[in-house]
């Protein structure tokens, strides 16, 4: 069965420094996306970064990179130079099936990261 | 550009009442729609999804149903709701192989 684990149930961060959220995945998929989300404290979700399988470059969005280890089924997201306004949950995501079997996604436990001043 | 809208934001209701939340999408046409539930300090669960009109698809067994009379109109519904039916409501919409982008939720507390 495809599952997304997230083994940092908290994190701490400095302002201005980087930080890495760490993702991995179980799949026998071949063809699949991985995505990062960010829920801060009012709920709403917000679409990060997104990675295919089948990518052969790291995404990056901005601050946002997506180290994409695809041999240790790992999708870690890195944001540099952290801000206050990080400080929020951090959800990772996989792409279950595709988008016209419905493109499920199943998510992880989640990451509450704290960006200290 | 699209955009969803989920209403109402927050909810309070008895157990025993039924339940009714709207989404709607627009600026797309036939998108993949999502209704998923995210208990207190916990990842979001998929409960319905819908590749079409009048298509759903169940992952969770509940006390819940879902509909698509339109398009771009997605309902997540109860006849009578339960305790257990408390969190956090999230409606998602998709289109191709695009990321999954989020309403607002709605808190549904039931007392």
């Amino acid at each position: 069965a495809q599952k997304i684990t997230q083994t940092q149930p908290g994190m701490f961060v400095q302002e201005k420094e980087a930080v890495t959220l760490d993702c991995t995945y179980d799949t026998s998929d071949q063809s699949y996306g991985l995505f990062w989300y960010k829920q801060p404290s009012s709920g709403e979700m917000i679409f990060l970064i997104y990675q295919g399988s089948y990518d052969e470059q790291n995404a990056t969005e901005g601050r946002y990179s997506l180290n994409f280890q695809k041999a240790r089924k790992s999708a870690n997201l890195v944001i540099s130079a952290s801000q206050l306004g990080d400080s929020a949950m951090y959800f990772c995501a996989m792409r279950e099936g595709f988008y016209n079997q419905g493109g499920k996604l199943i998510f992880g436990q989640g990451t509450e990261l704290s960006v200290k001043p | 550009s699209q955009t969803i809208h989920q209403w109402p934001a927050t909810l309070v209701q008895p157990v025993g009442s039924p339940l009714s939340l709207e989404c709607t999408v627009e600026g797309t046409s036939n998108p993949n729609l999502y209704w998923y539930r995210q208990a207190a300090g916990r990842g979001l669960q998929l409960l319905f999804y819908s590749v079409g009109i009048g298509q759903i698809s169940s992952e969770v067994p509940q006390n819940l149903s879902a509909s698509r009379p339109q398009d771009r109109q997605f309902i997540l519904s109860s006849k009578k709701l339960l305790l257990s039916d408390s969190g956090f409501y999230l409606c998602a919409w998709s289109g191709g192989s695009q990321p999954q982008h989020f309403g607002d939720g709605t808190r549904l507390s039931i007392l």
